[in-house]
């Protein structure tokens, strides 16, 4: 089973929509998580870490399962400008990021 | 803001040539890593450096590869005998506590012909 899982994608939804995806963690004893944004061909950078109770940022809300071992990332009223892939991170006990695949977003005009 | 600073920012080596990779941290940093990514794949773990020393490596990290701290600012990654497969772009990462987020350099994009 890979460490992270996540829904490829492609998300491929209009300007002002709204879109959620899943990833999900096979490390029970996982401590920390991440949604980062990677543009093409440029380096990972974080868009929110992600709590216990859910968070929020702007038009990003993230949520955590740990019963379920999953986490989530909301967008709610997309901009072109939120077209990217999106990484689902996990720092498990060993202190080592774990990355998923990436889900693939396209906000189109 | 402190970034973390990768050089070079593309590296083109024929095959069977040794490579090194450089990376400063963010100063007050205490965990170094070093990924990779083949073009359309996803990211994957090579190397963690804490304490001076390795503290993870992954089945990729075999012993063509090499990390070393030289001057208490500077993480390079030593790639010997490069093989076609090891083109990617490799991105250096540095975390302030084992918990915390990871920032990354923007990458080396290393081609080998």
């Amino acid at each position: 089973r890979k460490e992270v899982e996540q829904d490829p994608g492609p998300f491929n939804v209009p300007e002002g929509a709204t879109v959620a995806f899943n990833c999900t963690y096979s490390n029970s004893a996982s401590q920390s998580f991440f949604w980062y944004r990677q543009d093409c061909r440029k380096e990972p950078k974080l868009l929110m870490s992600v709590y216990s109770s859910g968070n929020e940022d702007g038009r990003f809300t993230a949520q955590l399962n740990r019963a379920s071992q999953y986490i989530s990332l909301l967008i709610r009223d997309s901009k072109l400008s939120d077209s990217a892939t999106y990484l689902c991170v996990v720092n498990g006990d060993d202190y080592k990021l774990s990355f998923g695949a990436g889900t693939t977003v396209t906000v189109r005009a | 803001e402190p970034e973390v600073t990768q050089t070079p920012s593309h590296q083109v080596t024929q095959m069977g040539q040794e490579v090194i990779l450089r990376c400063v941290p963010i100063s007050n940093h205490l965990y170094f890593y070093w990924y990779r990514q083949i073009l359309g794949q996803k990211v994957e773990f090579l190397v963690s450096f804490y304490n001076n020393e390795i503290s993870e490596k992954s089945e990729i990290f075999d012993d063509q590869f090499s990390v070393e701290r030289p001057d208490g600012s500077n993480f390079t990654l030593k790639i010997r005998s490069t093989k076609l497969e090891d083109s990617a772009m490799y991105f250096c990462a540095s975390m302030s506590g084992a918990l915390t987020e990871a920032f990354f350099g923007q990458g080396t994009r290393l081609t080998v012909v």
